[in-house]
């Protein structure tokens, strides 16, 4: 099983800064099959990463990721208050179980 | 837009058989190439994936749950379903459907449930 690590475990940070939220598996994850979901309290997970690197659907060009192997960053540039939430990075490879990793939480100040 | 609903009791007793259902709307399950899957999230806590499966029935489930689990579709009622046996109060949680291709591209709202006497 791919153990996902997620850090920090919290991020504080004013709006307008840069946030990078790091992922790092305990081994190679195939095909950069990594993506990240954000989700805000009591709501569902939102696909924002997939294919380590590509937007989903109506997500904005402030979201990039970047990685491969077992190194990857979700970085969210310009923050706004509506980022605050906590972002999962979770890994599809080709043997399951697709893990995720335990979260990071993002807080706008 | 394809969509999706979770449903089920919100409340199991412990030994008893979780089982839950998923509607998908707007699309067809056997039209796409999705798998369907489910992911639970006990409260306060992070993601697990529970398992998944394609509209021709081929499965994949998470070993640490695998013995416990079964997940079947129905492409008549455009439906798939989760069962989950001898559950104790470590599998509440909210259980989410959601397809896969292979990134889980949407998710359902969630449903909550306990596992209490």
């Amino acid at each position: 099983e791919i153990v996902l690590t997620q850090s920090p475990g919290t991020l504080s940070l004013s709006p307008g800064e840069r946030a990078t939220l790091s992922c790092r598996a305990s081994q190679s994850v195939s095909s950069s099959y990594l993506a990240w979901y954000k989700q805000k309290p009591g709501q569902p997970p939102r696909l924002i990463i997939y294919g380590a690197s590509s937007r989903a659907t109506g997500i904005p060009d402030r979201f990039s990721g970047s990685g491969s192997g077992t190194d990857f960053t979700l970085t969210i540039s310009r923050l706004e208050p509506e980022d605050s939430a906590v972002y999962y990075c979770q890994q599809y490879g080709y043997s399951p179980p697709y893990t995720f990793g335990q979260g990071t939480k993002l807080e706008i100040k | 837009q394809l969509q999706v609903q979770e449903s089920g009791p919100g409340l199991v007793k412990p030994s008893e058989t979780l089982s839950l259902t998923c509607t998908v709307s707007g699309g067809s399950i056997s039209g796409s190439s999705y798998y369907w899957g489910w992911v639970r999230q006990p409260p306060g806590k992070g993601l697990e994936w529970i398992g998944s499966i394609y509209y021709t029935g081929s499965t994949s489930y998470n070993p640490s749950l695998k013995s416990r689990v079964t997940i079947s579709v129905d492409t008549s009622k455009n439906q798939f379903s989760l069962k989950l046996r001898s559950v104790t109060a470590a599998d509440t949680a909210v259980y989410y459907c959601a397809p896969s291709s292979p990134a889980f591209d949407f998710w359902g709202q969630g449903t909550l449930v306990t596992v209490s006497s």
